[in-house]
């Protein structure tokens, strides 16, 4: 069976720094992975994915994500923290054979940026 | 284009009363999907649809029903609601193209169970 882990519930970053969410995938076959935002009382917004190709995914609002098969890992990255950032993430993936019909979540991480 | 749109926005239900929770999508997409969110188990996949007349279980489909007679619409039954079934509820259309697949959400229904 297919799942998505995010190891940390909650991570804190002062505004400026480096920030790194981390996502780990278990899929048959190759990955299809995605990030995911959700704002207080919004529904989730789309931030990046990683099909095929470069291991370094860029997307929305200057984040990116790095695929790393071998540690099965898809963390998600910004070099410099907003306070607008604040938010809750979630990782997502499903197998190449399923692609976009089957797509499972991982729990989220609360990321909080303060000033 | 509406995305996809759900319906209610909120519900309060008894314990053992029925409802359907609908969600329809206009982007001809082929591909649909109900979640649940709950605090700290991010969004669970309840069932999902590959097609009109196709459907399958996700990671928690006990205590609900789905249909897809059409393209375009997904509802999900809840046949005798349990308070164990208050959540937030979120549908989602996706489609898959080569390399391109992307998933949109609806802006959920929030649901409580007395």
């Amino acid at each position: 069976a297919q799942s998505v882990a995010q190891p940390e519930d909650q991570v804190n970053v002062a505004e400026g720094n480096p920030l790194t969410v981390k996502c780990t995938y278990s899929v048959s076959g190759n990955p299809y992975l995605f990030w995911y935002v959700q704002y207080p009382n919004r529904g989730l917004q789309f931030l990046l994915k990683y099909i095929t190709g470069d291991n370094l995914v860029k997307g929305s609002y200057g984040f990116e994500a790095e695929f790393n098969k071998s540690q099965t890992s898809f963390h998600l990255k910004k070099p410099s923290a907003l306070v607008s950032d604040s938010a809750l993430y979630f990782c997502a993936g499903s197998s190449g054979y399923s692609s976009a019909s089957k797509i499972i979540f991982g729990s989220g991480t609360r990321l909080s940026i303060r000033p | 284009n509406a995305g996809v749109t759900q319906t209610p926005k909120f519900q309060v239900l008894k314990t053992g009363q029925s409802m359907t929770l609908q969600c329809a999508q206009d982007m001809n997409h082929e591909y649909m999907s109900w979640y649940r969110q709950d605090p700290g188990m991010g969004l669970r996949l309840i069932h999902y649809s590959v097609g009109a007349g196709i459907t399958d279980q996700g990671e928690v489909p006990n205590g609900y029903n789905v249909s897809r007679s059409t393209t375009e619409d997904f509802p999900l039954r809840l046949l005798s609601a349990a308070p164990s079934q208050t959540s937030v509820y979120f549908c989602a259309s996706s489609y898959s193209r080569g390399r391109a697949v992307e998933q949109f959400f609806g802006p959920g229904t929030r649901l409580t169970v007395l």
